[in-house]
């Protein structure tokens, strides 16, 4: 199975900064990876696919980029309502498993 | 409007048995692939299967292999996970999801239902 390993497993951030999480995969996964936003009680919300490319409706202030095996989720400009643990997820293998989770707090 | 809505949770002592439904709306169910994710409260998200559109083939992550069946009745728009012999471990939230992928697009899951929670406990 593929391994995906994010970092940093929890950030505490002010509004306004600019934040990035990382994941790692354990071999290549070309650019199929995605991010979910999840808060607590909800189901995930896709927010990026293909590495880079926004979900239908989510703020342009939230990008990915990477490929292979490395990979950034950047949040330009924290807002309050960003609160919430991020996953990445990897599609390439047809066994998709997902990293451990970063979870951003708000100072 | 897409609506998933799993059942079937609750309560089941270790080596018993569950099933779980999820009941589709709002799209054209038997022309989309099928995922069940479960999360331990407080933990991260795990993979746990995958169902084509017709059923007719299936995957499973290895923790849950030879333990767990997921099927589908497209004339009733409902997926389902059938869950022998359950452990301890297996007590999560399970979320059944929407797969895009295999549509032909570029995003993995598109819509995830509300989750049922699953505890094995004696």
């Amino acid at each position: 199975d593929i391994q995906m390993t994010q970092s940093p497993s929890t950030l505490s951030a002010s509004v306004g900064d600019r934040v990035t999480i990382t994941c790692r995969a354990s071999q290549s996964i070309r650019s199929w990876l995605a991010w979910y936003q999840q808060k607590p009680g909800k189901a995930p919300k896709l927010l990026i696919y293909k590495a880079s490319s926004l979900e239908s409706g989510v703020p342009s202030r939230f990008s990915g980029s990477g490929s292979g095996t490395e990979f950034t989720l950047t949040i330009s400009s924290l807002q309050p309502d960003d609160s919430a643990t991020y996953y990445c997820q990897q599609y390439n293998s047809y066994l998709w498993t997902f990293g451990q989770g970063t979870k951003v707090e708000i100072k | 409007e897409v609506q998933l809505v799993e059942s079937g949770g609750g309560l089941v002592q270790p080596g018993g048995s569950l099933r779980l439904s999820c009941a589709a709306s709002g799209f054209t169910f038997s022309s989309y692939w099928m995922h069940w994710v479960r999360q331990v409260p407080g933990k991260g998200l795990v993979w746990v299967s995958r169902i084509n559109s017709d059923g007719s083939g299936t995957t499973y992550a290895d923790s849950v292999k030879g333990r767990f069946t997921i099927s589908r009745d497209n004339a009733k728009n409902t997926l389902y996970l059938q869950m022998n012999s359950l452990r301890a471990e297996d007590t999560a939230v399970y979320y059944c999801a929407r797969d895009r992928y295999n549509s032909g697009d570029d995003l993995p899951i598109d819509y995830w239902g509300q989750g049922t929670l699953v505890t094995v406990s004696s």
